[in-house]
């Protein structure tokens, strides 16, 4: 079946400008997490979904961050009044329900540049 | 505070021989730990996992061990094939945050 989609692949923006990424999960999912990737960093948790609801919003970087999630699929990420700093790829996961034996499937990610 | 760490940013093996990635981690209450591959431009794919009740998991040509009393945990790929050039990444289940946690990544490189 599908995997986990994302999109835009590539985001270039201007700083100060505002950009919403896409992530469908695999259908059935349950838990939905998503993670950035700056250059030479590992994986740095931002926010996870059980259902429409999102538990812990602790890795959020600031309040120019926001997430939500509609009829426990498709789920958008927003960053607001971009900076420099938030250049990175933003990773998308799917796992049939939260918890760490659940295999988590990533997408290919959303490569954004603010310039 | 890195909890968990992949300390070699980067490994090269001849085809064929072992290659051995390391992961430490400094949460004694992680309970779960699992390896990802990278490719470039995809995302992560997971590999192998281990649960802390085990000190070791084989799976083909991979296989993880976990010395918990050392929080240490390494993954071994025998024979190494020139296909399993990626970046490896090392996550922990923290069950008191419900997150997992990622290293920075091991870029392997098998040459032919």
């Amino acid at each position: 079946g599908a995997g986990v989609s994302q999109s835009p692949s590539n985001k270039v923006t201007e700083k100060g400008k505002d950009v919403e990424l896409r992530c469908d999960p695999i259908s059935g999912h349950t838990a939905l997490y998503w993670y950035r990737q700056s250059l030479g960093q590992g994986l740095e948790f931002l926010i996870y979904f059980q259902g429409n609801s999102a538990p812990d919003k602790s890795g959020l970087p600031s309040d120019r961050f926001s997430a939500e999630r509609t009829g426990g699929s498709v789920s958008t990420l927003t960053i607001q009044r971009t900076q420099q700093e938030d250049s990175a790829v933003y990773l998308c996961a799917s796992s049939p329900a939260a918890g760490g034996t659940d295999t988590q499937y990533f997408g290919p990610g959303t490569r954004l540049t603010v310039l | 505070d890195q909890q968990v760490k992949q300390n070699s940013p980067s490994l090269s093996v001849q085809e064929g021989r072992i290659s051995i990635l390391n992961c430490d981690y400094t949460n004694s209450m992680f309970d779960y730990f699992l390896w990802y591959k990278k490719y470039p431009a995809e995302g992560p794919t997971f590999l192998i996992s281990i649960s802390s009740i085990k000190d070791k998991n084989e799976d083909g040509r991979f296989t993880v061990f976990l010395n918990k009393s050392a929080k240490h945990l390494s993954l071994h790929i025998v024979p190494s094939q020139p296909g399993d050039s990626a970046v490896y990444f090392c996550a922990a289940w923290d069950s008191g945050t419900y997150k997992y946690i990622f290293g920075t990544g091991t870029r392997l490189k098998v040459l032919a």
